[in-house]
């Protein structure tokens, strides 16, 4: 138990659907992160959000749209995906601190399939 | 960003130790060094972090060399639980850039 809940655990859903993926947090940390792990490739950062503000996005297809409502809140949500899109979201959070190493606590992930 | 290379794959015996190499040549001055690990079906957790000097905590050890091209992540004893996917990550200090950019790591296999 990490401290990092993720909800669903898993989701199956039609390319036409829409849907959200909902991270929350209960360390006291003012960052969170949405990373996508394909099967047989690396994790791949999607965003981030620090202090509530985004200030990472890389280039992630408008189809997912993240959500930082407060600083113990993730969302990311899901419209028009497509096949590919199926994989492992994982969410994490830290404290980010001037000058320091920043450890993450990762979630259990999401496991999203596309249909 | 910096590189890290790992192997793609190690095997090591119950109860022995182990030691999952890193190489990092490009590695820059404000760059710490991170070891995550991914226990299959689990997000990933850390495990230790250094910048210079050799560090030790209760899942593992880590030794740097002192040109810091290069690190060791020690597994002083392994079990069955610690078979996962070692991954070797470079993290800069500087402020508003804490991106983990994670690579394909080392499959650790224990053999019981």
């Amino acid at each position: 138990e990490t401290g990092v809940t993720q909800t669903p655990r898993h989701l199956v859903m039609g390319m036409t659907n829409k849907k959200s993926l909902k991270c929350e947090q209960h360390l006291g940390h003012n960052a969170m992160y949405w990373y996508k792990q394909s099967a047989k490739k690396p994790l791949e950062l999607m965003f981030v959000y620090s202090l509530e503000e985004r200030v990472e996005n890389n280039s992630v297809p408008s189809r997912f749209s993240p959500e930082c409502p407060n600083s113990s809140h993730l969302f990311l949500h899901l419209h028009t995906l497509q096949p590919e899109d199926s994989a492992l979201y994982l969410c994490a959070s830290s404290r980010i601190v001037a000058g320091g190493p920043n450890e993450q606590f990762f979630g259990p992930g999401t496991r999203l399939t596309v249909l | 960003d910096a590189k890290t290379t790992q192997p793609n794959s190690m095997e090591s015996n119950e109860e022995e130790p182990v030691h999952l190499p890193c190489n990092h040549s490009t590695i820059s001055g404000t760059d710490y060094i991170h070891w995550y690990r991914q226990l299959p079906s689990q997000g990933p957790e850390y495990v230790i972090h250094g910048l210079t000097s050799n560090v030790n905590n209760r899942m593992a050890s880590l030794a740097i060399a002192e040109d810091r091209k290069s690190s060791t992540l020690i597994l002083h004893r392994a079990t069955l639980r610690d078979a996962a996917v070692y991954y070797c990550i470079l993290l800069s200090t500087n402020f508003g850039n804490e991106k983990l950019t994670f690579g394909t790591g080392t499959r650790l296999t224990i053999i019981p």
